[in-house]
């Protein structure tokens, strides 16, 4: 099977702008989480979904938000970017609702100038 | 909410020596508790994972150890090798929190030759 795919994996942008990531979860996994990376706060939660429903959602502000389509094919979108969204942005999908185990993607490196 | 602590931050260890990472967690509900092997440029791979209801497990040098009494869980990696250089992170997953995983601050262990 193939892994969890994010595109693009790099993306530059400049304060202000907003952003869409993709990410295409593993063949038949239905939920998706989003986390994001940096160097100071490590890796943190920003949501995750199931079945096109968001289920559950990490401690960031609303400029961060997500969707998931039929195909399980999950999109986070950042609004009104700023210097501190600059981080690494993972995806990783897992097969069922409550299914604790979780393959992650290669992420998206996201610079904000 | 949960908190897991990872200690070390960095371990350096000589080839075909075993390192040792601890990490604790706070919510005595957690019940799953993997971890992961993040190189340079890619996603946290899963290399090892133990639920609640296990001491102990094993995958050919990598072993894991869960005390739930003490909410603390170790990774074990043996006869380590220059690949192994990268860094870990340990998570744990709680139902009380919807789901999510919550990771460790990360360990880089790099492997001399």
């Amino acid at each position: 099977k193939a892994g969890v795919t994010q595109t693009p994996r790099y993306l530059i942008k400049t304060r202000g702008q907003q952003v869409t990531l993709s990410c295409s979860p593993i063949s038949g996994h239905r939920s998706v989480s989003w986390y994001q990376q940096t160097p100071g706060q490590g890796l943190q939660f920003l949501f995750e979904y199931f079945s096109e429903t968001q289920r559950n959602k990490g401690n960031f502000p609303g400029r961060f938000s997500g969707r998931q389509f039929s195909n399980s094919r999950s999109e986070m979108n950042v609004s009104t970017l700023e210097l501190g969204d600059s981080a690494l942005y993972l995806c990783a999908s897992s097969s069922d609702r409550g299914q604790e185990t979780q393959y992650f993607g290669p992420g998206t490196r996201l610079l904000v100038l | 909410g949960e908190n897991v602590e990872q200690h070390p931050s960095t371990l350096s260890v000589q080839e075909g020596d075993s390192a040792v990472i601890k990490c604790t967690y706070s919510d005595s509900a957690s019940n799953y508790f993997p971890w992961y092997k993040q190189e340079l440029g890619k996603g946290p791979q899963l290399i090892i994972d133990i639920r609640s209801n296990v001491g102990e497990k094993k995958d050919q040098r990598i072993a894991v150890t869960l005390n739930k009494t003490a909410k603390h869980f170790s990774l074990h990696i043996t006869e380590t090798q220059p690949e192994d250089s990268a860094v870990y992170f340990c998570a744990a997953h709680s139902y009380n929190q919807g789901g999510k995983l919550i990771f460790g601050q990360g360990t880089e262990l790099s492997v001399k030759p």
